[in-house]
């Protein structure tokens, strides 16, 4: 019930394509759904990030639709770039006894071609 | 530059050996984190802490120690215990315990590998 299922493992998109990556979950208890982006040797960054009394939020090109029925949320990155290629993970938040944990999925390897 | 540094940027131990992650962040967050990253598997929790003297074992906690003598740092220790202990180690910080939905912020890692 804690995990975060990330598909696809790897995503192959020609420049000035939409990427998308979809993640879906178990745990309604969720408040915060985070995206991060990973170049190599480098540590996360937060990239854009929801609560799920949103259905979309737009930050340049990069969206994240949240379906809350459904359990799932995914992000698209328009007009994709070389510079977009990195690891991309979601995350979701749990928020209980005090303490935030985050739940990771196990991420996405984007390349773009030019 | 407020931030997480993370040291050393490369570490290699022996059988037998304990070795000791630092973890220094100047952003005022109560709240520090350990993460371990392999290979397609994303990141799991190894230990939190929301304030001084206080942490909890995250879900891969064996093999590991951690301390929180300050608040700017999380030092964590990997024991002989861990058997595979060769990943990349992330620290990361949030505003902490009184809030929620707060990003974690991450430093650029540790990468340990066995001699």
């Amino acid at each position: 019930q804690q995990q975060v299922k990330q598909s696809p493992q790897s995503l192959i998109v020609q420049k000035g394509g939409i990427s998308i990556i979809n993640c879906a979950y178990e745990n309604t208890a969720f408040d915060y759904f985070p995206w991060y982006q990973q170049f190599p040797g480098k540590g996360p960054a937060l990239l854009i990030a929801i609560r799920p009394d949103v259905s979309e939020k737009k930050e340049g090109r990069f969206t994240i639709s949240f379906n809350k029925s459904a359990k799932q949320f995914s992000l698209h990155i328009m007009d994709s770039q070389p510079g977009d290629s990195a690891t991309y993970f979601c995350a979701a938040n749990s928020f209980s006894g005090g303490y935030n944990k985050l739940i990771f999925g196990a991420g996405t390897r984007l390349a773009v071609h030019p | 530059d407020g931030g997480i540094t993370q040291s050393p940027k490369y570490l290699f131990r022996k059988e037998g050996q304990n070795v000791t992650l630092s973890c220094e962040q100047n952003l005022n967050h109560d709240a520090m984190y350990w993460y371990r990253q392999d290979p397609g598997q994303g990141l799991r929790l190894i230990y939190y802490s929301q304030i001084v003297n206080d942490f909890q074992k995250g879900d891969i906690a064996e093999g590991y120690s951690v301390s929180r003598e300050k608040k700017e740092s999380f030092p964590l220790t990997v024991t002989s215990a861990q058997k595979n202990p060769t990943a990349f180690y992330l620290c990361a910080s949030s505003m902490g315990q009184h809030y929620s939905n707060q990003p974690q912020h991450f430093g650029d890692g540790t990468r340990l590998s066995i001699l």
